[in-house]
């Protein structure tokens, strides 16, 4: 099945300073990579996805760039926030169609 | 709309007892995921639905788990017996179909503490 690595596990930016994240996927036939955010206690929620006919894709702050050659996917942030602490996930389909997500990365900003 | 449901939020079980999860998912979603959290494992899919119909279950990690689905608006995750392992927080989702490119809502998910 889908095996989905997830670099680096902790991370520490300054305020207004950029965060990358950076996944890696084992199944060629995956064709899509959404990113969750979990804040303390909560539940995750989509903050972005791509598609593999895309490269890059971008939301204000948010980007996420896709090498499907390569079979990795980054989660890039930038002007980072207090708010923006939180743990990260990137997950990706795999043959069997359903998501497999990284073990996640908590990002802290410190003010 | 309230969005996904899950009760109860937290549970403290004592182990040999059965645990019973439950879930509502946002109205209109053909499909609906357990998912277990822990630090070790991380975000682990234990099974999912589609119209009620369960898909796959092949995350399920023994026959103390099952699952079921008897109408569109309910779904139970069932642990019995429980053991102090099962201690984890327990997340149900739901999305309008069973393409994984259609977003996931999670619900606030079940802490649940086996001693």
């Amino acid at each position: 099945g889908e095996n989905v690595e997830q670099h680096p596990s902790t991370l520490s930016v300054q305020e207004g300073d950029s965060a990358v994240i950076k996944c890696t996927y084992s199944d060629s036939a995956s064709n899509y990579f959404p990113w969750y955010k979990q804040e303390l206690g909560k539940r995750p929620q989509l903050i972005i996805d791509i598609r593999s006919n895309v490269g890059e894709k971008k939301d204000q702050r948010i980007a996420v760039t896709l090498n499907k050659t390569a079979k990795h996917f980054s989660l890039h942030i930038t002007e980072t926030q207090p708010e923006d602490s939180a743990v990260y996930f990137c997950a990706a389909t795999g043959s069997a169609r359903q998501l497999t997500f990284g073990s996640g990365t908590q990002l802290t900003v410190l003010p | 709309d309230a969005g996904v449901i899950q009760s109860p939020r937290h549970e403290v079980t004592e182990m040999g007892q059965e645990v019973t999860l439950r879930c509502k998912p946002i109205s209109g979603h053909n499909s609906l995921f357990w998912y277990r959290q822990t630090m070790m494992r991380g975000l682990e899919l234990l099974i999912y639905f589609n119209n009620n119909v369960p898909i796959d279950d092949s995350g399920m990690p023994e026959d103390r788990f099952s699952a079921k689905m008897p109408n569109a608006s309910f779904s139970t995750l069932k642990i019995q017996p429980s053991e102090p392992r099962d201690s984890a927080v327990y997340f149900c989702a739901s999305s309008l179909a069973m393409d994984p490119r259609e977003t996931q809502y999670f619900g606030p998910g079940t802490r649940l503490l086996v001693l």
